[in-house]
């Protein structure tokens, strides 16, 4: 057991309609990341904050999508007019500190969207 | 930018068999490399990891060695076992202290160990 949690674990929408995720580090993550996996490729990087502060965002992170973390604690990642090929795995993972240290990762909210 | 290259599976053995999954990265300088596996139904969870070049990681029987002048971090394990069976990982970090250390992810490689 990690310790990241993430709720949902699977949703499932209809085209068009916002979702949004909530991932639940420990409390010593100071870091928290966002990944997408699609199905049979690795995670790819979408975003990370440093306590509250998001300092970069992919360009895989379209308009349509935004992530919070407003008291660096638990970290929320909506996806607006959602569209087929947002249809992934969305990981979080936490870390301790800075440099090269090990990501912890959650289970994951699988998304369809039909 | 920095990427990520493993062999595709799924890579199938018996029990017992010997293992060795291929990775090449390429990056600027010195990335720290991983070894992340993912059992069915759950999370990535770290197998292993090195910091800087000939350093070995190892775990639960699998190893890995950082070489520098193959830009390689090859998993291996003597001996596998049915538990084994699941998608490996190989991914590497960015360097320096103000760099944002996010992972880069190989493919995966999945990992079928028969009876």
């Amino acid at each position: 057991d990690t310790g990241v949690s993430q709720d949902p674990r699977h949703k499932i929408t209809k085209r068009g309609q916002n979702v949004t995720f909530r991932c639940d580090p420990i409390s010593e993550h100071n870091r928290l990341y966002w990944y997408r996996q699609t199905l049979g490729q690795g995670p790819e990087f979408l975003t990370y904050f440093q306590n509250e502060a998001q300092l970069e965002k992919s360009r895989l992170l379209s308009d349509r999508f935004s992530a919070e973390r407003p008291k660096g604690s638990f970290s929320t990642l909506e996806i607006q007019r959602t569209e087929q090929g947002d249809s992934a795995m969305y990981l979080c993972a936490g870390t301790k500190g800075q440099g090269a240290n090990i990501q912890y990762f959650g289970a994951g909210t699988r998304l369809s969207v039909l | 930018g920095d990427s990520v290259t493993q062999m595709e599976g799924p890579v199938t053995l018996s029990e017992e068999a010997f293992l060795t999954i291929n990775c090449t990265y390429t990056a600027t300088g010195y990335p720290s490399l991983f070894w992340y596996v993912q059992y069915p139904g759950e999370g990535l969870q770290l197998l292993l990891k090195a910091t800087k070049a000939d350093d070995k990681g190892s775990n639960k029987g699998f190893e890995a060695t950082y070489r520098k002048e193959t830009t390689s971090f090859h998993l291996e394990k003597g001996s596998v076992q049915v538990s084994d069976s699941a998608v490996y990982f190989c991914a590497l970090s960015g360097l320096g202290f103000d760099a944002g250390n996010m992972l880069t992810f190989g493919g995966g490689t999945r990992l079928m160990v028969k009876p």
